[in-house]
């Protein structure tokens, strides 16, 4: 089954204890992107990767770090987490292709940081 | 900035009836406008999508409406069932621009009663 993956889907966690939502794809695509989902602001772009060891910063991209050493895992990495940092977070995946940005979402992560 | 502006935040139809969601854009470069559908403790899932280059794009029950030169598109839902409620998202993006971003309305919440 054609499937992105996210674990954990929840998480509560201290203010500044490093912590890492492991994201994985089995398309084969080549895009890959990271959402946060938030009440009344809609999903933003945290950070996307076109290929393995190419990211860059999407929307609102502080406070997170991302690594791409493998084609179909996507890691998010949240170095000191504050409260801000609080939200639903969804990990997407596309294949890259001009004529096709259908996205294939996760599960979702639900994190409170407290 | 809020690119994409969705509204109304929530909505109530009763089955049978139309549902109808809003939307609209700034940016004039987007050229892919899809609606994702979103069910709790799931990530979105792309619904139905239009190109800019047609004024609508029907599939079963749900229709995109696109107008262009008000820089608006609208998702309609026919014969609204209890299975359609969800909150539903459009987005918009620029194809074969690298990042496949997708700007994403703040979404509506739709309930269909019985």
């Amino acid at each position: 089954e054609a499937q992105v993956t996210q674990n954990p889907r929840y998480l509560i966690t201290v203010t500044g204890k490093k912590l890492t939502v492991t994201c994985s794809q089995n398309m084969n695509h080549e895009y890959m992107s990271w959402y946060r989902q938030d009440p009344g602001l809609g999903l933003r772009q945290i950070y996307y990767s076109m290929n393995v060891e190419v990211t860059d910063k999407g929307d609102v991209p502080e406070g997170y770090k991302v690594s791409r050493k493998e084609k179909r895992n996507f890691p998010l990495i949240l170095e000191s987490p504050s409260p801000n940092q609080t939200s639903l977070y969804f990990c997407a995946s596309n294949s890259g292709l001009p004529s096709d940005n259908e996205q294939f979402f996760g599960p979702g992560t639900r994190l409170t940081v407290l | 900035q809020q690119q994409v502006k969705q509204s109304p935040q929530s909505l109530i139809v009763q089955k049978g009836g139309i549902s109808i969601i809003n939307c609209a854009y700034e940016n004039t470069a987007f050229d892919y406008f899809p609606w994702y559908q979103q069910f709790p403790g799931k990530g979105p899932a792309l619904l139905i999508a239009i190109r800019p280059d047609v004024s609508e794009k029907k599939e079963g029950r749900f229709t995109i409406s696109f107008n262009k030169s008000a820089k608006q598109f609208s998702l309609h839902i026919m014969d609204s069932q209890p299975g359609d409620s969800a909150t539903y998202f459009c987005a918009a993006s620029i194809l074969g621009f690298g990042n496949e971003k997708l700007t994403f309305g703040t979404g509506t919440r739709l309930t269909i009663i019985p």
